[in-house]
């Protein structure tokens, strides 16, 4: 089944203490984002990559960042995370690009 | 930047009403999605429209792309508890990136 796999579905943490997110992709698409959803402002984009070893800043990528060392696996790293972080974080991808995304499940993240 | 504005940004109505929601922006598109968001999973894909004055149907929902290709509507006919949801629209202004608008969360009422 195409899918696109985040982990973990929900994430409690406290202020400074790294994570990372995994996103996985089984459909072979070149394009990869990261977003982050919170009330009343829709989906802001993190950031994007292209394809391997290329990636880019979205509209909001302060205190994140993100690798893609395979085509189907985009992590984003919060190093830091802070309480303003606390959201709901969507992994998608696409090929090509501004073709439809098809989203994962998304994380729920607390920063406490 | 560019922004979409979608309207109106809550709606409750009784099953089998009829109902419009829209998207709109002061720049051109060159693409236009919509997608709608059950609670506890991501924005799934409805439809994409690409023409000025493009109207799609998807079994009871119209998707019209305005002929200045800076706006859209969704509408739905003879709502059912099914629809409810979060309805996102999302364009394409000619580069790399899919602007999204802040969404309608709609409610069906049985």
């Amino acid at each position: 089944e195409a899918q696109v796999t985040q982990n973990p579905r929900y994430l409690i943490t406290v202020t400074g203490k790294k994570l990372t997110v995994t996103c996985s992709q089984n459909m072979n698409h070149e394009y990869m984002s990261w977003y982050r959803q919170d009330p009343g402002l829709g989906l802001r984009q993190i950031y994007y990559s292209m394809n391997v070893e290329v990636t880019d800043k979205g509209d909001v990528p302060e205190g994140y960042k993100v690798s893609r060392k395979e085509k189907r696996n985009f992590p984003l790293i919060l190093e830091s995370p802070s309480p303003n972080q606390t959201s709901l974080y969507f992994c998608a991808s696409s090929s090509p690009i501004n073709s439809p995304l098809h989203f994962g499940n998304g994380t729920r993240l607390t920063v406490t | 930047t560019q922004l979409l504005e979608q309207s109106p940004q809550f709606l409750s109505i009784q099953e089998g009403e009829n109902l419009t929601v829209y998207c709109n922006s002061s720049s051109v598109f060159s693409s236009l999605q919509w997608y709608r968001q059950e609670p506890g999973e991501g924005p799934v894909l409805l439809v994409t429209v690409v023409t000025g004055g493009e109207v799609k149907k998807l079994k009871r929902l119209t998707f019209q792309f305005g002929d200045a290709r800076k706006d859209s509507s969704l509408h739905i006919t003879a709502a059912q508890p099914g629809d409810t949801g979060l309805y996102l629209c999302a364009a394409n202004f000619g580069n790399e990136k899919l602007t999204f608008g802040t969404g309608t969360r709609l409610t069906i009422i049985p």
